[in-house]
């Protein structure tokens, strides 16, 4: 069965360096996502892709984030300077062309800001 | 405003027990959809059912079961016949349809089912 892959499952970065996460959607899914679940909590959208650009973003995406589909495959998430709060699991997500069906999510990317 | 309240933070159950997880939604949308995910601890998000508020009909999948009623802003999850496999955060989710498609999460309920 077609799975979204998310790489790495964990990184862990100096604060104030640049973090890339990588994700591979689901090859004919069309609408992409970023989402992010601090320890403990719920899990809060960031942005979201499509058409090769930004259709929607949260407040918590701010000019330090970043997002990508460099080469029709991939599908990345770039932080240039990363602080203590945003170590979190990000999930990318994906879903197809018809309206409203359910974004399937990657196994997550544990980043750990130290 | 949209928003997502899981009441429960923890519910903990014996095996062949049932389980109700409560979810409760807000939105000023008339064409709404929600969603419920599992997160077992291994950390992925698994979907496990979408509906759309035109449709209100329950619906069951082997032991799971959904309850939609939209006079009380409610869809709630039921367990039959709970197993140890079952243990995980299951989360609640809305995605409302004007302008946007991004889904608002509940704060998750953490299902513990013991032997």
């Amino acid at each position: 069965e077609p799975e979204v892959t998310q790489t790495p499952s964990h990184q862990v970065t100096q604060m104030g360096q640049e973090v890339i996460l990588r994700c591979v959607p689901i090859s004919n899914h069309l609408y992409f996502y970023w989402y992010r679940q601090i320890l403990g909590q719920k899990v809060e959208f960031l942005v979201s892709f499509y058409n090769n650009e930004i259709s929607e973003k949260s407040e918590i995406f701010d000019d330090q984030f970043s997002v990508e589909r460099p080469d029709g495959s991939n599908f990345t998430l770039k932080i240039r300077s990363t602080k203590l709060e945003d170590s979190a699991m990000y999930f990318c997500a994906s879903r197809p062309r018809e309206v409203r069906t359910e974004a399937f999510f990657g196994q997550g990317t544990r980043l750990t800001v130290v | 405003a949209q928003k997502v309240t899981q009441a429960q933070t923890e519910i903990s159950v014996v095996e062949k027990e049932d389980v109700t997880l409560d979810c409760v939604y807000e939105t000023r949308d008339t064409t709404y959809y929600l969603f419920w995910y599992k997160q077992p601890p291994s950390g992925e998000l698994v979907f496990l059912i979408r509906r759309n508020s035109f449709d209100e009909q329950n619906e069951i999948s082997g032991r799971y079961s959904w309850n939609f009623q939209k006079s009380t802003s409610s869809f709630n999850f039921t367990i039959t016949a709970s197993q140890v496999v079952d243990s995980a955060v299951y989360f609640c989710a809305l995605s409302e349809t004007y302008n946007t498609d991004k889904l608002i999460f509940g704060t998750g309920t953490r299902l513990q089912v013991f032997p």
